[in-house]
C-alpha cells in the first residue's frame, strides 16, 4: 500500500462512453500527476497539479478532462475514446511539483484502460 | 529534448548471480537519480535514490552514480527469482523528473 490509492482498477469502456479515473492520495502532498503508460513505451506525463492548479499539460488531446478538486483527489474525465488511448493510467504525488533535491514521486497502483 | 535512455532487454541472470542495470541521460546538469521496479500490470514501485557521485548501498541493492559520464547504474546482488520485473531509471531534469523506458530483468532458476 503506497498511500496513493485509484479506482477503477480495471476500466473497458467504447469509443462513445463517459467515464472517470479517480485518484486519492494520503500522504499529505500538494502536487499530482496523470501519466500513460503504453506498452515498451517510457512513462508520459499527461497533466501536472500543484495544489488543485493545473500547472502543466503535455499537449494530450481534448478527450481527456483533469479535475483537482483538491490537493488530496484527482480524477481524469474521459470521452470519445480512441482504441490506441488503451493503456495503464498512473496517477502519482509528491511533496511539491518543484522537485527539491531527494525528492521523488510515488505512484498510485494504476488503471488498466481498455478502449473497444 | 531531455532522455534518459535503458536497454530494454530482456536481461537474462541465473539465480544467484549479479544482475546489472545501466542508464545514461542527457543533462549533465541533473542532480537526482531514482531506480523504480515495477512488475507486470503494477505501478512502479521506488527502490533506490542517489544523488551524489559514488556507490550507494541497501540491502542487495547497489546504485552506482558517475555524473562526468552521465551514468547511473543498478547492480542486485544474489538475484531472485521475485527480482523479475521491469526496471525504471528517472532523472530530474530541472524540477522535472524523466523516465526511461525501463529494462526488463529475467531471474532464472
Amino acid at each position: 500500500e503506497t498511500g496513493v490509492t485509484q479506482t477503477p482498477r480495471h476500466l473497458v469502456m467504447g469509443m462513445t462512453n463517459k467515464k472517470s479515473l479517480k485518484c486519492e492520495q494520503h500522504l499529505g502532498h500538494n502536487a499530482m500527476y496523470w501519466y500513460k503508460q503504453s506498452a515498451k513505451k517510457p512513462l508520459e506525463l499527461m497533466f501536472v497539479y500543484s495544489l488543485e492548479e493545473r500547472v502543466e499539460n503535455n499537449s494530450v488531446p481534448s478527450r481527456f478532462s483533469p479535475e483537482c478538486p483538491n490537493s488530496s483527489h484527482l480524477f481524469l474525465h474521459l470521452h470519445t475514446l480512441q482504441p490506441e488511448d488503451s493503456a495503464l493510467y498512473l496517477c502519482a504525488s509528491s511533496h511539491r511539483e518543484f522537485l527539491d533535491s531527494q525528492e521523488t514521486q510515488y505512484f498510485g497502483p494504476g488503471t488498466r484502460l481498455l478502449v473497444l | 529534448q531531455k532522455e534518459v535512455e535503458q536497454n530494454s532487454g530482456p536481461l537474462s541472470v541465473p539465480e544467484g548471480a549479479i544482475a546489472s542495470l545501466n542508464c545514461t541521460y542527457s543533462d549533465r546538469g541533473s542532480q537526482s537519480f531514482f531506480w523504480y521496479r515495477q512488475y507486470s500490470g503494477k505501478s512502479p514501485e521506488l527502490i533506490m535514490s542517489i544523488y551524489s557521485n559514488g556507490d550507494k548501498e541497501d540491502g542487495r541493492f547497489t546504485a552506482q552514480l558517475n555524473k562526468a559520464s552521465q551514468y547511473v547504474s543498478l547492480l542486485i546482488r544474489d538475484s531472485q527469482p521475485s527480482d523479475s520485473a521491469t526496471y525504471l531509471c528517472a532523472v530530474t531534469f530541472g524540477n522535472k523528473l524523466v523516465f526511461g523506458a525501463g529494462t526488463i530483468l529475467r531471474v532464472k532458476s
